[in-house]
Parts: structure tokens; C-alpha cells; sequence
């Protein structure tokens, strides 16, 4: 089985701090792991994956995210926040042989100017 | 523009009458699927489509129906609503069916059953 967890409800940042969003999991095997933002009123939106190789992966509007195996993490990150980087952020996994990838519950992120 | 589509994007009906929602894409992706999102409990996967007829269910697929007759097409069925249907659901496509592919959400639709 494969299981994705955010453990923040809402992270809250002022423009201009680096941001992390956490996230972590577990699958059998190797996982396969995303980053989504959503905007109020919109669909979600793909940042990153990670899928094999550099740990530490580079995806759109500045972020990235760094995958620990030993520590089962994917955490999202950005060096320096934007009020416009405010929004819900999704985690999620999949393992080898599966089509059905599983979300976590969404961490909100208020970058406060 | 590459996009997925939903209509309609807002919907409010009664208890029992059938409804569907349409999603389509204009990217010849071959993996479509609906989710359900719900406060606290993020996005949960209804069904998915892997090609034209072939459909099977996620996680979540009492009370919903799909079907997969054109490649650019997945509707979302709900033959006799209930207000715990009551939601936000996206459609989403990929270009490929394997775990590494991801996913292009369109802009949701918001049902609220009463």
C-alpha cells in the first residue's frame, strides 16, 4: 500500500524567507513522488517530480524539492517566498505498477508582505 | 492551448436526479481520471481510463460512472445523486498510463446535492 502525509494544515512565511512544505511517505519499493499548487478557484497545477536520479529536483516558478529516502521525504522548497506563492500545496505518491497515485490532505501556504 | 476541460464548472441538484459531467482534452493523452476533493481528506481518485474502453475504479467509486468511448472524452456519471456526493471534483489526463507521468487537472467542477 502506499500512503502520502503532510503533517502541516497551513505554513505561514513572510516574503522574502525561504519556505518549506513537508511532506513524506510510504511505498513498497522505489516511489515515484509529485508536487502540485493549487490556486483559490483553479485546478491543480504540476510542479515537480521526482522520479529517479539527483535528489534534489528543480521544478516550476522557482521551487524544488529534495528527496531523503532514509527519511522517506520530499519536501518542498523555495529560497525566497513570494505573496503570490500563497496557495495549497499537494504531495503525492506512486509505486511501481501502480495507476492510482495518492494525495496528501494539502498544506496551505500564506506568505504574509 | 493544451487544457482539460469540465463542464459544468457549477452545479446544484436534487437527490436522485441523474446528472453528467463532461471532461475533455485536447492533448491525445491516453490516461484520464476523476477525483473528489474534500476538505481534510485532499484529492481521492474515482475512477481512471487507461484508453478507449478501458476504465476501472480508484479508490472511491460507489455511487459514480464512467465511460471512455473517444479518446478525448471522459464523462462522469451519477445515475441517482446523494447529498454525500456533494463536492468538488476535477478531471485530470496524462500522456502516459505508467506511475512516472503526470497529471493535467482541469479547473473542477463544484456539485452541491441537496
Amino acid at each position: 500500500a502506499q500512503s502520502v502525509a503532510q503533517p502541516e494544515d497551513q505554513v505561514n512565511v513572510a516574503e522574502g524567507n525561504p519556505l518549506t512544505v513537508k511532506c513524506t511517505y510510504s511505498v513498497s519499493g522505489n516511489p515515484y513522488l509529485f508536487w502540485y499548487v493549487q490556486y483559490p478557484n483553479r485546478g491543480l497545477q504540476f510542479l515537480l517530480k521526482y522520479i529517479t536520479g539527483d535528489n534534489l529536483v528543480k521544478g516550476s516558478y522557482g521551487f524544488e524539492a529534495e528527496f531523503n529516502k532514509s527519511q522517506t521525504s520530499f519536501h518542498l522548497k523555495k529560497p525566497s517566498a513570494l505573496v503570490s506563492d500563497s496557495a495549497l500545496y499537494f504531495c503525492a505518491v506512486k509505486q511501481r505498477g501502480s495507476y492510482i497515485p495518492t494525495f496528501g490532505r494539502g498544506t496551505s501556504l500564506i506568505v504574509h508582505p | 492551448e493544451a487544457q482539460v476541460t469540465q463542464n459544468p464548472r457549477y452545479l446544484i441538484t436534487v437527490t436522485g436526479k441523474k446528472l453528467t459531467v463532461t471532461c475533455s482534452q485536447n492533448m491525445n493523452h491516453e490516461y484520464m481520471s476523476w477525483y473528489r476533493q474534500d476538505p481534510g481528506l485532499g484529492l481521492r481518485q474515482i475512477y481512471y481510463s487507461m484508453n478507449v474502453e478501458v476504465t476501472d475504479k480508484g479508490d472511491v467509486p460507489e455511487g459514480y460512472k464512467v465511460s471512455r468511448k473517444e479518446k478525448r472524452n471522459f464523462p462522469l456519471i451519477l445515475e441517482s445523486p446523494s447529498p454525500n456526493q456533494t463536492s468538488l471534483y476535477f478531471c485530470a489526463s496524462s500522456s502516459g498510463t505508467g506511475p512516472t507521468y503526470e497529471q493535467y487537472f482541469g479547473p473542477g467542477t463544484r456539485l452541491t446535492v441537496t
